[in-house]
């Protein structure tokens, strides 16, 4: 199975940071990477896809880079709605699909 | 607009068979554009993948999770199901359904609002 290592597990920042987190994976994945954020008692909803394509409706704050074996999610200038936990998901081929471990996203 | 909704029991005893439906509405289970999977996560922790179920009729499964669960759909009434036997209290956690996105980079889109099952005697 790929394995997915996401860092950091978890993070402080400031309204107004910019904030980056990391997901590696343990094999190349080409762009079948994708960012998830998740809010408590909520079920995630996806960010971006294909590694860098930002999903409909959400807000130009947020982008995703890289391919192969490393990808980043960048949030450019944090909001007071974006303190969560952020996921990435592998969906290389049918072969099991894999969640990173998380990032919780923290107030500082 | 797409719903996804999970049903079944919130309480399931341990060794018996943990059995879930997820109704989708505003969307079809047979469209040739989209799969739809299962995913779970324990209290307090992290997203896991149980399985994804085509419209051809092909599922896909978790590596630790295969020899125990199933996935299926029903065209009839647009649902899809999961079904995991000889639970423990590790199986305990909210599952949510999602629709996957097969036109190009196999995503999950859409979710349900999740439904916790608790494994206990």
């Amino acid at each position: 199975d790929i394995q997915m290592t996401q860092s950091p597990s978890s993070l402080s920042a400031s309204v107004g940071d910019r904030v980056t987190i990391t997901c590696r994976a343990s094999q190349n994945i080409d762009n079948y990477l994708h960012w998830y954020q998740q809010k408590p008692g909520k079920a995630p909803n996806l960010l971006i896809y294909g590694a860098s394509t930002l999903y409909s409706g959400v807000p130009a704050r947020f982008s995703g880079s890289g391919s192969g074996t490393e990808f980043t999610l960048s949030i450019s200038s944090l909001q007071s709605e974006d303190f969560a936990t952020y996921y990435c998901l592998q969906s290389y081929t049918t072969l099991p699909y894999t969640f990173g471990q998380g990032t919780r996203l923290e107030i500082k | 607009q797409l719903q996804l909704q999970e049903s079944g029991p919130g309480l399931v005893k341990p060794s018996e068979t943990l059995s879930l439906t997820c109704a989708v509405s505003g969307g079809s289970v047979s469209s040739s554009s989209f799969y739809w999977g299962w995913i779970r996560q324990p209290p307090g922790k992290g997203l896991e993948w149980i399985g994804s179920f085509y419209p051809t009729g092909k599922s896909y499964y978790s590596s630790s999770l295969q020899s125990r669960v199933a996935i299926s759909g029903d065209k009839s009434n647009n649902q899809f199901s999961l079904t995991l036997r000889s639970v423990t209290a590790a199986d305990t956690g909210v599952y949510y359904c999602a629709r996957g996105d097969s036109s190009a980079w196999n995503y999950f889109d859409n979710w349900g609002q999740g439904t916790l099952v608790t494994v206990s005697s």
